[in-house]
């Protein structure tokens, strides 16, 4: 069974950076898009950005653009979400996605904090 | 960018069935959607594909009891013999990912 785990995250000051990580395993990584989605405490999902297969293509929601990048390396199954001029509005749980169409597996999530 | 609306709440007995509806905006009305299902203090579940045509595909051990429909530019989520673990939250997604429903909380009384 598909397997996605996150990692990184945690409390960080506004403006602060933090790099999450997602590592993926039980399918093939390189063949598929991938996605991070949060969902801020309380609230509903919110797309965050999409990565094609061999990283050539990526997309990002408007209030994140400029300071977050989604990158990924396949030859460690590995997804990454460099988060850079953290604002509180950023606090939520940040889940990776694979995607075939449409999400079609979950991570467990992991917990950005974003205060003073 | 499609949009797609979904109603906040919806309430159902136990053992009974209930539909939930998720609609795409003007123009958009033949996109395919996913339906996820998200239970209280866990992460989401890829439930099903659902196309335009009716046509709808399950992910891995969703039970039986969940189906998809779709009608012009709403799509469906039918759940029957409603149990107590289907009680969560229910989103919808565009095909391309970059769009999300409110989600439908779904209380089973």
């Amino acid at each position: 069974e598909v397997q996605l785990v996150e990692s990184g995250g945690g409390l960080v000051q506004p403006g602060g950076s933090l790099r999450l990580s997602c590592a993926a395993s039980e399918f093939t990584f390189s063949s598929y898009w991938m996605s991070w989605v949060r969902q801020a405490p309380g609230k509903g999902l919110e797309w965050v950005a999409n990565i094609k297969q061999d990283g050539s293509e990526k997309y990002y929601v408007d209030s994140v653009k400029g300071r977050f990048t989604i990158s990924r390396d396949n030859a460690k199954n590995s997804l990454y979400l460099q988060m850079n001029s953290l604002r509180a509005e950023d606090t939520a749980v940040y889940y990776c996605a694979m995607r075939v169409t449409t999400i079609e597996w979950w991570g467990q999530g992991t917990l950005v904090t974003v205060s003073s | 960018q499609p949009v797609l609306t979904q109603s906040s709440s919806a309430s159902a007995s136990l053992g009974s069935s209930v539909k939930l509806t998720c609609t795409l905006s003007s123009g958009h009305s033949s996109y395919i959607i996913a339906w996820h299902q998200q239970q209280p203090g866990k992460a989401p579940r890829y439930l099903m594909k659902l196309e335009g045509s009716g046509s709808y595909n399950k992910g891995s051990g969703v039970p039986d009891r969940f189906s998809g429909s779709s009608s012009g530019a709403d799509r469906y989520l039918t759940i029957s013999n409603l149990q107590s673990e289907d009680e969560a939250d229910y989103y919808c997604e565009t095909w391309d990912s970059k769009v999300f429903g409110g989600g439908t909380k779904l209380t089973v009384l």
